[in-house]
């Protein structure tokens, strides 16, 4: 059952474009994470949130936990190519073990 | 900025030989956790433990699979007798507050 499923599942966009990953679920998350993925390597957070509807920026990066928490999107203004990676989100429920989606792999050609 | 750290980065091994992975959590961490990734597939749940006990576990985690605090510092997962499928990246994490923070993990080859 794929609890969390990110699209699109690859992107491929040229440096200054603009883009969104989705992460949809039909069950409601306590929490959801975003990580970075690189190749070879262990995801690395990049934000948390817990609020329904909640709203956080970093720096180019905003994310978004939908209102009723089941769903999170990941927008980045002017994508450079150093954004380039696997972005992974990750929900919460009623445990503390991460339920991991199913990765959208981003391209960002100069 | 502290880090999770694991060892080896690499181990391959023969079918049946039991492997030890090795971690090393974030200092003042409470909480410890095992993932894997098979190749091209998603990060998966196996362990979580606090308090030196483990605390969930799924479906993956049968009795091959034991996971130990040996001293104040480190945290281990061992494979008793390895298959082919578990061949995979296994990554350690830690949490304080709820967040987990992941280790560059190990890739496990199982030959």
């Amino acid at each position: 059952t794929q609890l969390l499923e990110q699209s699109p599942q690859f992107l491929s966009i040229q440096e200054g474009e603009n883009l969104t990953v989705y992460c949809n679920s039909s069950s409601v998350f306590s929490s959801l994470q975003w990580y970075r993925q690189e190749p070879g390597e262990g995801p690395v957070l990049l934000v948390t949130v817990v609020t329904g509807g909640e709203v956080k920026k970093l720096k180019r990066l905003t994310f978004q936990f939908g209102d009723a928490r089941k769903d999170s999107s990941l927008h980045i203004t002017a994508a450079q190519p150093g954004d380039t990676g696997l972005y992974l989100c990750a929900g919460v429920r009623n445990t503390d073990k991460l339920i991991f989606g199913t990765g959208t792999r981003l391209q960002v050609f100069p | 900025e502290p880090e999770v750290t694991q060892t080896p980065s690499h181990q391959v091994t023969q079918m049946g030989q039991e492997v030890i992975l090795r971690c090393v959590p974030i200092s003042n961490h409470l909480y410890f956790y095992w993932y894997r990734q098979i190749l091209g597939q998603k990060v998966e749940f196996l362990v979580s433990f606090y308090n030196n006990e483990i605390s969930e576990k799924s479906e993956i985690f049968d009795d091959q699979f034991s996971v130990e605090r040996p001293d104040g510092s480190n945290f281990t997962l061992k494979i008793r007798s390895t298959k082919l499928e578990d061949s995979a990246m296994y990554f350690c994490a830690s949490s304080v507050l709820g967040e987990q923070f992941f280790g560059p993990g190990t890739r496990l080859t199982v030959l």
